[in-house]
């Protein structure tokens, strides 16, 4: 594929639902990672998968918050009993991250996913 | 734990004049350090990165930054700002435990440029 790709583009969901969002990065990234965006604001980070490592989930909010990825390829992100504070654009990014020169390599991003929680 | 300042939520400047973004890190060692630019209505772009070396990085529409450790900081430059430079910049800063440590972003800087 030629980028990160995410879907839904936007979400809207009422107060209470579950809500899962999707993420394929580009073929091959061994990393991928998942933040959050308020409206007007920086960029939060949620959570980190490289390769068969143990993700580094201490950015996840709330234990309504969890993301899985199967080897290299999709990630989901699932929110349970969405909030209205869960409204956000969230984002998803990958790279390549092989050898010793990997952890340089820049992210690419998607285009985000657009939750709003009514 | 690592973090990353951008101090100015908004830079005004002419179109023609140079330009600076701010950052400041703090990790502990030798950070990695990102650049990049958000458009309207367009996904994050990577501008450029400072691994190791020459402290002052080239990157993309003409951007640069200089990393200065002493002052812990990566500020972006332009020495003639655009119009089409608007846009949200962001800092990142990854701490030396390489790959298995994650990326964060500073809480970005809109950046306009009026003509």
């Amino acid at each position: 594929g030629a980028g990160v790709s995410q879907s839904p583009s936007n979400k809207v969901t009422e107060k209470g639902k579950d809500v899962e969002l999707r993420c394929d990065p580009i073929s091959g990234h061994t990393a991928l990672y998942w933040y959050r965006q308020r409206l007007g604001q920086g960029l939060e980070f949620l959570i980190y998968f490289q390769g068969n490592s143990a993700p580094d989930k201490s950015g996840l909010p709330s234990d309504r918050f969890s993301a899985e990825r199967t080897g290299e390829s999709v990630s989901t992100l699932t929110i349970q009993r969405t909030q209205q504070e869960d409204s956000a654009v969230y984002l998803c990014a990958s790279s390549l991250i092989r050898g010793a020169g990997g952890a340089y390599n820049e992210q690419f991003f998607g285009p985000g996913t657009r939750l709003t929680v009514l | 734990a690592q973090s990353v300042a951008q101090p100015e939520d908004q830079v005004n400047v002419a179109e023609g004049n140079p330009l600076t973004v701010k950052c400041t890190y703090s990790v502990s060692g030798n950070p990695y350090l990102f650049w990049y630019v958000q458009y309207p209505n367009r996904g994050l772009q990577f501008l450029l990165k400072y691994i190791t070396g020459d402290n002052l990085v080239k990157g993309s529409y003409g951007f640069e930054a200089e990393f200065n450790k002493s002052q812990t900081s990566f500020h972006l430059k332009k020495p003639s700002a655009l119009v089409s430079d608007s846009a949200l910049y962001f800092c990142a800063v990854r701490s030396p435990g390489g790959s298995a440590s994650k990326i964060i972003f500073g809480s970005g800087t809109r950046l306009s440029i009026r003509p």
